[in-house]
């Protein structure tokens, strides 16, 4: 089974400065999905980003971006330029290509992210 | 485009009563997901449909949840009777199909069992 492990229960970071969220999972499959996801105090999960394994180039969404290492099953999102609004839970999750049950999305623990002004 | 639509967005309720919670997902979208989402943790996978068959339901509790999708579109999901350990955020996702790589949350519903 897949897992999806986030060491960091809490950062913080001032604002506009980078801070980088850590995200490690566990899979024998060679293509799958992994996606970072947003949930303010609203609740609402919120797509950050997402990255395809089979491709090389890590993905880039404005100031989110993601380094992702294949071989150390590694999957850490960046941020520059921290705002308030960044201010949330973040999660990393993992999924698989294949049918089925696998379709299903498989979340970490989460980390807190605090922004000071 | 509308998003994930959930109803209602807090209940309190007892352990041994009953609750049900309702989702409408983003229109055209063929898959629903329903999540549990305990306090600290992220979401864990309680249910999958397509259309309005049964995908995935390895984990739902079967002794004390249900939930169904009756025409393909809204969701509700119940839970009867409730236990202290059901207190739990309940988040409905869509997709446009079980390929689809992006799921669409919504707002979730928090339930409390006192």
């Amino acid at each position: 089974a897949q897992t999806v492990t986030q060491s960091q229960p809490e950062m913080s970071v001032q604002e506009a400065e980078t801070v980088t969220l850590s995200c490690t999972y566990d899979t024998s499959e060679s293509d799958y999905y992994l996606f970072w996801y947003k949930q303010p105090p609203s609740r609402q999960m919120i797509l950050v980003i997402r990255q395809e394994a089979y491709k090389q180039q890590n993905a880039t969404e404005n100031r989110f971006s993601v380094n992702f290492q294949k071989a150390a099953k590694s999957f850490s999102l960046k941020i520059s330029d921290s705002q308030l609004g960044d201010a949330a839970m973040y999660f990393c999750a993992y999924r698989s290509p294949s049918g089925g049950s696998n379709y299903k999305l498989t979340f970490g623990k989460g980390t807190l992210l605090t922004v000071n002004p | 485009e509308a998003g994930v639509a959930q109803s209602p967005r807090y209940k309190i309720i007892e352990k041994r009563q009953s609750v049900a919670f309702w989702c409408n997902p983003i229109s055209g979208h063929a898959t629903l997901y329903w999540y549990q989402q305990i306090l600290g943790q992220g979401p864990k996978l309680l249910i999958q449909f397509q259309n309005n068959g049964v995908v995935d339901d390895s984990q739902l509790p079967k002794d004390r949840f249900s939930a169904e999708r009756l025409k393909g579109v809204d969701s509700t999901l119940k839970i009867q009777p409730a236990k202290l350990e059901d207190s739990a955020v309940y988040l409905c996702a869509s997709s446009l199909s079980p390929y689809s790589d992006t799921q669409y949350f919504g707002p979730g519903t928090r339930l409390t069992v006192l």
